[in-house]
């Protein structure tokens, strides 16, 4: 079975311009979480997103956005970029909801804002 | 509100010793715990997970797992390290009710010398 993917996984921007990572799910899981990893921060959590609707969301500016479609891929925007929005974005996925259902992670898109 | 806490930030041991990578946790109710780890350039790989029952957890790679409720501690052991184990290990928390997110500890560089 496929792990998770995302896409792609290098991408150079320059501050005020957005972008948007892709991320697909190990087939059959509908639940898709994405995270920011920083040296200084560590893994924080944005947003995740269940059968299409966002369910949590983390302590994160309005900038930062995402999306899940019928078959469970997901897309993550960031507007406006900054310098301190450089970071790896990670993204998740876990087959239900359940609390005790551990995330698969994929390899993760390492964004670096000029 | 649930939180992590890996007091060390490093840990360095000889190959062929055990290893013991710590992590306390703070949530409201019965915890899931699990535990990651991260080599160069890559997501994060799920170990092993406590979710009820049984004390100690075994997971990939001979890494196991102690929970103890009365210390609020998940300790990440390993009996003899490889060079190879070197990498970032991160402790994760969930609380039993709801759609908590998964929180994660700053994470825990693991360095085994030859």
């Amino acid at each position: 079975k496929a792990g998770v993917t995302q896409t792609p996984r290098y991408l150079i921007k320059t501050r005020g311009q957005q972008v948007t990572l892709s991320c697909s799910p190990i087939s059959g899981h509908r639940s898709v979480s994405w995270y920011q990893q920083t040296p200084g921060q560590g893994l924080q959590f944005l947003f995740e997103y269940f059968s299409e609707t966002q369910r949590n969301k983390g302590n994160f500016p309005g900038r930062f956005s995402g999306r899940q479609f019928s078959n469970s891929r997901s897309e993550m925007n960031v507007s406006t970029l900054e310098l301190g929005d450089s970071a790896l974005y990670l993204c998740a996925s876990r087959f239900d909801g359940g609390q005790h259902n551990e995330q698969f992670f994929g390899p993760g898109t390492r964004l670096t804002v000029l | 509100a649930q939180s992590v806490a890996q007091p060390e930030d490093q840990v360095n041991v000889a190959e062929g010793n055990p290893l013991t990578v710590k992590c306390t946790y703070s949530v409201s109710g019965n915890p899931y715990l699990f535990w990651y780890v991260q080599y160069p350039n890559r997501g994060l790989q799920f170990l092993l997970k406590y979710i009820t029952g049984d004390n100690l957890v075994k997971g990939s790679y001979g890494f196991e797992a102690e929970f103890n409720k009365s210390q609020t501690s998940f300790h990440l052991k390993k009996p003899s390290a490889l060079v190879s184990d070197s990498a970032l290990y991160f402790c994760a928390v969930r609380g039993p009710a709801g759609n908590t997110p998964l929180v994660f500890g700053k994470g825990t560089r693991l360095s085994v010398i030859a």
